[in-house]
């Protein structure tokens, strides 16, 4: 049973485009939702995380929205950049992060020149 | 900021084999480090969570005889597959987190193994 669903699986967009991740959840007792950016060959890197008790965090290009009554969250990327093409990861984990951490199945963009 | 490091980055073995894999906070204390295996285009499957001084945590369907983890001190975990075979062949990704609530994990760049 997939616990977190993320889409597109793939996603194709201009430099300055603005791709968007979208994610779900069923599990109410998620409390922590980090997204993690992967280039081939290397291991995920944190990107940002948001907790349930916030709607909108931005850190420079990305911005997650969150809604709690609809239980989604998404990932928009700024001006999305070549360097920006990579693979991202939703998450979720509950009891304030200590629990083990759910993925979604991955999203691997491509921002074309 | 934190930094996981993790070696080797890519082994290949002879199937009947053994390979250890470590996992290392350079810079934090490690309380729980997670082992997860990644399969081409695919996304992260957790293998086993360990706390320091604790044995592992398996998840269904993974066999702890064969993935043995020991996570002997706060900044030190490692993952030995023993007697490998083929089907052993994947991308294992360590990762850890400090004790504070809601710190993230933070993850080593993964070891390449390869079993002929």
């Amino acid at each position: 049973q997939q616990q977190v669903k993320q889409s597109p699986q793939s996603l194709i967009v201009q430099k300055g485009g603005i791709p968007i991740i979208n994610c779900a959840y069923e599990n109410t007792a998620f409390d922590y939702f980090p997204w993690y950016q992967q280039f081939p060959g290397k291991g995920p890197a944190l990107l940002i995380a948001i907790r349930p008790d916030v709607s909108e965090k931005k850190e420079g290009r990305f911005t997650i929205s969150f809604n709690k009554s609809a239980k989604q969250f998404s990932l928009h990327i700024m001006d999305s950049q070549p360097g920006d093409s990579a693979t991202y990861f939703c998450a979720a984990s509950e009891g304030g992060g200590y629990q083990k951490v759910t993925f979604g199945i991955g999203t691997k963009l491509q921002v074309i020149p | 900021g934190a930094v996981v490091s993790q070696h080797p980055s890519r082994v290949i073995c002879k199937s009947g084999t053994s390979v250890k894999i470590e996992c290392r906070s350079l810079d934090f204390q490690a309380t729980t480090m997670f082992w997860y295996r990644q399969f081409p285009k695919q996304s992260l499957m957790l293998m086993a969570t360990s706390n320091e001084g604790s044995k592992a945590t398996y998840e269904q369907g993974v066999e702890k005889d064969k993935f043995l983890i020991n996570h002997a001190s706060l900044t030190l975990s490692t993952l030995t597959v023993t007697s490998a075979h083929p089907e052993d062949s994947s991308f294992y990704i360590c990762s850890a987190r400090d004790g504070q609530i809601f710190s993230p994990l933070h993850f080593g760049n993964g070891t390449r193994l390869t079993v002929t």
